[in-house]
């Protein structure tokens, strides 16, 4: 089964603080990808990720930026949090770009980042 | 642009019975069309994905049709049971574009009652 995992469930920052969430597949995958996930507005791309040290903006990157150093780990970095980047975060992974299966996703148990 | 909508955005039954969630989508040139499911608080988690060529695709008590000159898909979960209780959310691939990019529907919010 394919497993994506995400470092924290829970987490409290301040504004202004750099807060780092990471997430690692064990599937080989090509793609990562990174959402949040707000009530009314439902899933937003922030991040996507098609290979090591390749990233493409989103919906909303403003605010954000990823690192992706090695195949299996993308991490998403607040560069200074603020109130209204609280959020729950939800990292997803897929093989690689095509049709068929290739790009069903497989997401994280997700972070709730909450920003004082 | 493509856009994903899902009627209704809640329902409840009691236990037992068999559903049906609907979701739409104004381009039906799609890839495919993927169900997930998501328990309060956590992350999604893959039902089925169900491939452009395909018309059904079954995992368990779950079936999921596709009509794409419609631009319809649906869930079908047969003899409900409490722990079906969860928010249902179908997605398809950004199609020409930002290939992987996922649009997502609005969910249906299901209830079980026991």
């Amino acid at each position: 089964d394919v497993k994506v995992t995400q470092s924290s469930r829970y987490l409290v920052k301040r504004t202004g603080e750099k807060v780092f969430l990471e997430c690692v597949q064990d599937m080989d995958h090509e793609n990562m990808f990174w959402y949040r996930q707000d009530p009314g507005l439902g899933l937003r791309l922030i991040y996507f990720s098609y290979d090591v040290k390749m990233k493409e903006k989103g919906d909303i990157p403003e605010g954000y930026s990823v690192s992706r150093e090695k195949k299996e780990r993308f991490s998403l970095i607040l560069e200074s949090a603020s109130t209204n980047q609280t959020s729950m975060y939800l990292c997803a992974s897929s093989w690689g770009f095509g049709t068929g299966r290739y790009n069903e996703q497989f997401f994280g148990p997700g972070t709730r980042l909450t920003v004082l | 642009k493509q856009e994903v909508t899902q009627i209704p955005a809640a329902l409840s039954v009691p236990e037992g019975e068999n559903l049906v969630l609907n979701c739409s989508f104004t381009d039906s040139a799609i890839y495919n069309l993927q169900w997930f499911r998501q328990d309060p608080g956590k992350g999604l988690t893959s039902l089925l994905l169900i491939q452009s060529s395909q018309r059904e695709q079954t995992s368990g008590r779950l079936n999921a049709s596709l009509d794409k000159s419609s631009g319809r898909s649906t869930l079908y979960i047969a003899a409900s049971q409490p722990g079906d209780s969860a928010t249902y959310l179908c997605a398809v691939p950004n199609y020409g574009g930002a290939t992987n990019k996922l649009i997502f529907g609005t969910g249906t919010l299901l209830a079980v009652q026991p």
